[in-house]
């Protein structure tokens, strides 16, 4: 157990749909990072958050949004769902603003789009 | 901008073979270097990192060496065991904020 926790685990939804992956961080850290992984893409950099703000965007579509809540935890929501959407899902966390140290990864959410 | 490159796989050994993969980068400044390993239905998790020219990350028999002058962070294992199949992903930490990922490598360890 890596101290960051997705949910779900698991999501299969039809296209045009919206859905929300969820991601707590370790305890203690304040930097919330998303990534895609895909066959095609690899991983991509979605967005991440510190202490509640946005600090850096990646390659998020316009479909998607985020938000990092008081308790620390983040909502990761996708919308008007596509076929090519489907992918895997990352939470990250780490203590500080940066990430020269590293950061701890979740299991991740699996979303099918059909 | 900030990029990392990995030989492509499938790397199929057998166990006890020693392991290289290649890992190259373009990034300005000195960033941080790093490999992740991603086992089956699981996430990313941190095997060693770098943070300075020269200095050497170690974890669990594997080693890499941050070799600015070739812009290279290589993975070595002496002896791979059957439990080290996996993919494999290098990273650099910029300046920035986030950690760029090389493609990931698969390693297959057959017995």
């Amino acid at each position: 157990d890596s101290g960051v926790t997705q949910t779900p685990k698991h999501l299969i939804t039809a296209t045009g749909q919206r859905v929300t992956l969820r991601c707590s961080p370790r305890s203690g850290d304040l930097s919330v990072y998303w990534y895609q992984q895909s066959l095609d893409q690899g991983l991509q950099f979605l967005i991440q958050y510190y202490n509640g703000e946005e600090r850096a965007k990646g390659n998020i579509l316009e479909r998607f949004s985020a938000q990092q809540f008081p308790d620390l935890h983040s909502e990761l929501n996708l919308s008007s769902l596509e076929l090519g959407d489907s992918a895997l899902y990352f939470c990250a966390s780490s203590a500080s603003p940066t990430a020269r140290g590293g950061y701890t990864f979740g299991s991740g959410t699996r979303l099918t789009v059909v | 901008g900030d990029s990392v490159t990995q030989m492509e796989g499938p790397v199929t050994l057998s166990e006890e073979a020693f392991l290289t993969i290649n890992c190259t980068y373009t990034a300005t400044g000195y960033p941080s270097l790093f490999w992740y390993v991603q086992y089956p239905g699981e996430g990313l998790q941190l095997l060693l990192k770098a943070t300075k020219a020269d200095d050497k990350g170690s974890n669990k028999g594997f080693e890499a060496t941050y070799r600015k002058e070739t812009t290279s962070f290589h993975l070595e294992k002496g002896s791979v065991q059957v439990s080290d199949s996996a993919v494999y992903f290098c990273a650099l930490s910029p300046l920035g904020n986030m950690l760029t990922f090389g493609g990931g490598t698969r390693l297959m360890v057959k017995p």
